[in-house]
């Protein structure tokens, strides 16, 4: 079964300048993630889709940061504009179970490492 | 109080000795629980998901206390290959099966294995 892939793997940029990360989740699975992870901490939630719908984008910096998943299956994250502090992995999850509180394992992505010069 | 809290270590242990993690979580609604593991530049991956009535799997236990509102993990006879950062999982709380219910991932524990 083939994972979850995301592309580029490496992206330098200047600040002010925008990027756009893609993420093809593992076949079949409904519930999509983005997550930062910026070195030294845990993974950040950015938002959440189910199938092409958004569930929780409550922490996604809506002045840069925008996302979409219009056939329900792949997606992406733009930064428009860049700041230094967007620098970090971004990781695309995908799951295939989401019931009333209860989620399945999460697949991540090898992600996508941003540096803003 | 933070989301999930972790103790960030490093966790410094001869191979073979038995190491304890904990994790805190302030919101007593969440009823998904794991422990990732993510080695260094790679993605995190399950390690094993925490149920109340406690769970093992080979030499790692992980308890939970709804009570507390407090994770653990054991890792028993540590070899080098389990040298990683240890990252304690919790959902939000919406359970209505429709609300945000994506996962909160602490800082993660780093654990290095000395021969």
């Amino acid at each position: 079964e083939a994972g979850v892939a995301q592309s580029p793997r490496y992206k330098i940029i200047e600040k002010r300048q925008s990027v756009a990360f893609w993420c093809n989740p593992i076949s079949g699975h409904a519930t999509l993630y983005w997550y930062q992870q910026i070195l030294g901490q845990g993974p950040k939630l950015l938002i959440q889709f189910q199938n092409n719908g958004v569930v929780d984008d409550s922490q996604l910096p809506k002045d840069r940061f925008s996302a979409e998943r219009l056939k329900g299956v792949d997606s992406t994250l733009k930064i428009q504009p860049a700041k230094l502090e967007d620098s970090a992995v971004y990781l695309c999850a995908s799951s295939s179970f989401r019931d009333r509180g209860l989620i399945g394992e999460l697949f991540f992505g090898e992600g996508s490492r941003l540096t803003v010069l | 109080r933070k989301e999930v809290e972790q103790d960030p270590g490093p966790f410094n242990v001869p191979e073979g000795a038995t190491v304890a993690f904990n994790c805190t979580y302030s919101n007593s609604a969440s009823q998904s629980f794991f422990w990732y593991r993510q080695d260094c530049r790679k993605e995190p991956k399950l390690l094993m998901s925490v149920y109340s009535s406690g769970n093992e799997d080979g030499r790692f236990t992980a308890q939970l206390n709804r009570a507390s509102q407090y994770i653990s993990l054991l890792i028993r006879d540590s070899k080098l290959s389990d040298s990683a950062t240890y990252l304690c999982v919790v959902n939000k709380t919406d359970v209505s099966g429709g609300g945000a219910d994506g996962l909160t991932f602490g800082k993660g524990t780093h654990l290095i294995i000395q021969p």
